[in-house]
């Protein structure tokens, strides 16, 4: 069985600062991961993937993630939060002989100014 | 690209009445489709998989006959709420799995997702 577990379901930093959002991960073989951004009232927008290449994976919008085996964690990084960043993200995870993927609970990141 | 989209985009109905949302691959052929609910301020919850030319797959505790799905061809599927109630009220969004087995595709890219950009139904 697979399983996701997105740590904080809020994350307030400020413009500039770094972004941290964590996802860890449970999976009875090699996981695909994914994170996600959703804003208001739109559906889900594919930040970056991992699937078994570089363990260090950058996404669109300056974002990275870096696939930790060890530690069954795919945190989202970003260098400098900016106010369009503000938005929900999810840590995804899914197998390539299954057809489902699982989604964390979701962090809503805001950005003051 | 990989273009999906849903509409309508947002939809008001009178309880009891049945609606039907569509699901398209634009710009590919997608023998599997998603359908997946999203309360407010919650993650999505896998509702069914929709598999072309076959019976849809549904999760447990989703009700087949409540919602129907219909996959008709490789970039159609189809959800249809029937006799709606206020309790179905929600954020439906629907995902397209691009690619083929053995299709020639390459295997990192039959296991990625495209989103719809969803469908807001409000039953009164």
């Amino acid at each position: 069985a697979q399983s996701v577990t997105q740590l904080g379901s809020h994350v307030s930093v400020s413009e500039g600062a770094l972004v941290l959002l964590r996802c860890n991960y449970s999976s009875s073989v090699p996981p695909y991961l994914f994170w996600y951004v959703q804003y208001p009232n739109q559906g889900l927008q594919l930040l970056l993937k991992y699937t078994s290449a570089a363990t260090l994976v950058k996404g669109i919008n300056g974002f990275e993630a870096e696939f930790k085996k060890s530690e069954t964690s795919f945190h989202l990084t970003k260098p400098s939060a900016h106010m369009s960043d503000a938005a929900e993200y999810f840590c995804a995870v899914s197998t390539t002989g299954g057809f489902k993927t699982i989604f964390g609970a979701g962090t809503r990141l805001f950005v003051k100014a | 690209g990989a273009v999906v989209s849903q509409h309508p985009s947002r939809v008001i109905c009178k309880s009891g009445t049945s609606v039907k949302i569509e699901c398209r691959s634009l710009d590919f052929q997608a023998t599997t489709m998603f359908w997946y609910r999203q309360f407010p301020k919650k993650s999505l919850m896998l509702m069914a998989t929709s598999n072309e030319g076959s019976k849809a797959t549904y999760e447990q505790g989703v009700e087949k006959d409540k919602f129907l799905i219909n996959h008709a061809s490789l970039t159609l599927s189809t959800l249809t709420v029937t006799s709606a109630h206020p309790e179905d009220s929600s954020f439906y969004i629907c995902s397209a799995r691009k690619g083929l087995a053995g299709s020639g595709y390459p295997q990192r890219a039959y296991n990625e997702q495209f989103f719809g950009p969803g469908t807001r139904l409000t039953v009164l």
